[in-house]
């Protein structure tokens, strides 16, 4: 059965301060990958996807970089956090592109003071 | 830009009634789905329904491109299905994707 998992399930960092979130899938190889965030009431925005290792785009600039260093590891991280960056982050996969149904992870909660 | 409308934003039910929640975009879309957000933030996919009508379990959705929107329908609510959902369609990239803010149901016992 395929996993997904993301840590650290909670995280809260100072302002300027660097970030590094992880996902990991197994038990499903070459799969497409996602980042999304939300705020705290805000709506979901797609951040990066990722087809294959060493290839990411970015759909959304929130001052963010994404990593995939290995099939099964997409990492998302920048070197010097905002408040703004505050809120809810969620990985997904899907076996293919955004018309087969994705599965996501149980998140990671960032708060940034 | 595309856009994601979902209406009601909110909704409170009691146990047992059906909900109605709709979604309508501004620009065709050759993918939609419906997800289900719990509220300690965790996304589950209930329907994929680019067109026509699908139906799960007690999920019902009904999309009719021409028009740009689509509707859930949740019959016999139960507490359980209390949550937020989500509408998203493609922004005219298969792998980019737009959500609108949702619908915070709310089901009573």
């Amino acid at each position: 059965a395929q996993t997904i998992h993301q840590w650290p399930v909670a995280e809260i960092k100072a302002v300027g301060s660097p970030l590094s979130l992880g996902c990991t899938i197994k038990g499903k190889s070459s799969p497409n990958l996602y980042w999304y965030w939300q705020a705290t009431g805000g709506t979901l925005q797609q951040l990066f996807y990722s087809i294959t290792v060493g290839q990411v785009e970015s759909v959304v600039q929130l001052n963010l970089s994404a990593s995939r260093p290995k099939d099964d590891q997409f990492i998302l991280s920048t070197e010097k956090l905002l408040l703004s960056h505050s809120g809810f982050y969620l990985c997904a996969w899907s076996l293919g592109d955004w018309y087969y149904e994705q599965y996501f992870g149980p998140g990671t909660r960032l708060t940034v003071l | 830009g595309q856009q994601v409308q979902q209406s009601p934003a909110s909704l409170v039910l009691q146990e047992g009634e059906n909900a109605e929640l709709q979604c309508n975009f501004s620009s065709t879309a050759t993918q939609l789905q419906w997800f289900y957000q719990s509220p300690g933030g965790s996304l589950v996919s209930l329907l994929s329904n680019p067109s026509g009508t699908k139906h799960t379990g007690r999920l019902t959705s009904t999309t009719v491109t021409k028009e740009r929107r689509s509707s859930l329908h949740i019959s016999s609510s139960q507490t359980t299905d209390s949550g937020t959902y989500l509408c998203a369609i493609d922004r005219a990239n298969a792998y980019k994707v737009i959500f609108g803010k949702g619908t915070h149901l709310h089901v009573l016992p």
